[in-house]
């Protein structure tokens, strides 16, 4: 049982394209956050959310709390934003640990 | 303003041999985490620690041992090296909403 779940595992994209990342999660949350991490690279916080909507740039997070779901989504997909993006849970049903889900590998081909 | 720092960045170790993985930070985070990453694949969680005395099983702890005697430093031991420990190593710390991550270990064991 994974209480983090995220789809697509894999995802291929041409330059330019509108890129959405979904996370679904079972456990009570204080927190969600989206990860990046670029290959060989370590891993670095784009969001953290506990309700509605946050951008930054091309990037945009929603969270809907009542259905345990977020999305991250891209706009006008590059090539550098080819990475892992993994979403994590900071769950309030075992005092604040955190949970991740299995990454989802995104490649914005050129 | 370090975060959380991970040493070493690479290590080659032999079948059999013993090695330790240091982790520390400096933000007075609760929470400290060790996750393996293996090709891709998503982050498994070894070990973690809510406090300074208090370490607890991950989804992954078989071969491996923590310890926390401060809040500060999160070591991660190696006991015996398999080449089904070649991976790379992540160390993390939260507290509340908050978490960060070190730059990872690549470990080999041949």
């Amino acid at each position: 049982k994974n209480e983090v779940e995220q789809s697509p595992q894999n995802l291929t994209a041409q330059e330019g394209e509108f890129i959405t990342i979904n996370c679904s999660y079972s456990v009570g949350i204080s927190a969600l956050h989206w990860l990046q991490q670029h290959p060989g690279g370590g891993i670095v916080s784009l969001f953290m959310l506990s309700s509605g909507k946050k951008k930054h740039g091309r990037l945009i997070a929603t969270i809907n709390i009542q259905e345990k779901h977020s999305s991250l989504h891209i706009t006008a997909s590059h090539p550098r934003d080819s990475a892992v993006y993994i979403c994590a849970v900071d769950s309030t049903n075992t005092g604040n640990q955190f949970y991740f889900g299995t990454g989802t590998s995104l490649t914005v081909i050129p | 303003n370090a975060g959380v720092t991970q040493t070493p960045k690479f290590r080659i170790l032999k079948i059999g041999q013993s090695m330790t993985l240091q982790c520390t930070q400096d933000m007075n985070h609760n929470y400290m985490y060790w996750y393996r990453q293996d090709p891709g694949m998503g982050l498994k969680l070894i070990y973690y620690s809510v406090g300074a005395g208090i370490t607890d099983k991950g989804e992954v702890p078989n071969g491996y041992n923590v310890s926390r005697s401060t809040t500060e430093d999160f070591p991660l031991r190696l006991e015996l090296a398999a080449p089904s420990q070649t991976s790379v190593y992540f160390c993390a710390s939260s507290r509340l909403t908050e978490a960060f991550f070190g730059q990872g270990t690549r470990l080999t064991v041949v």
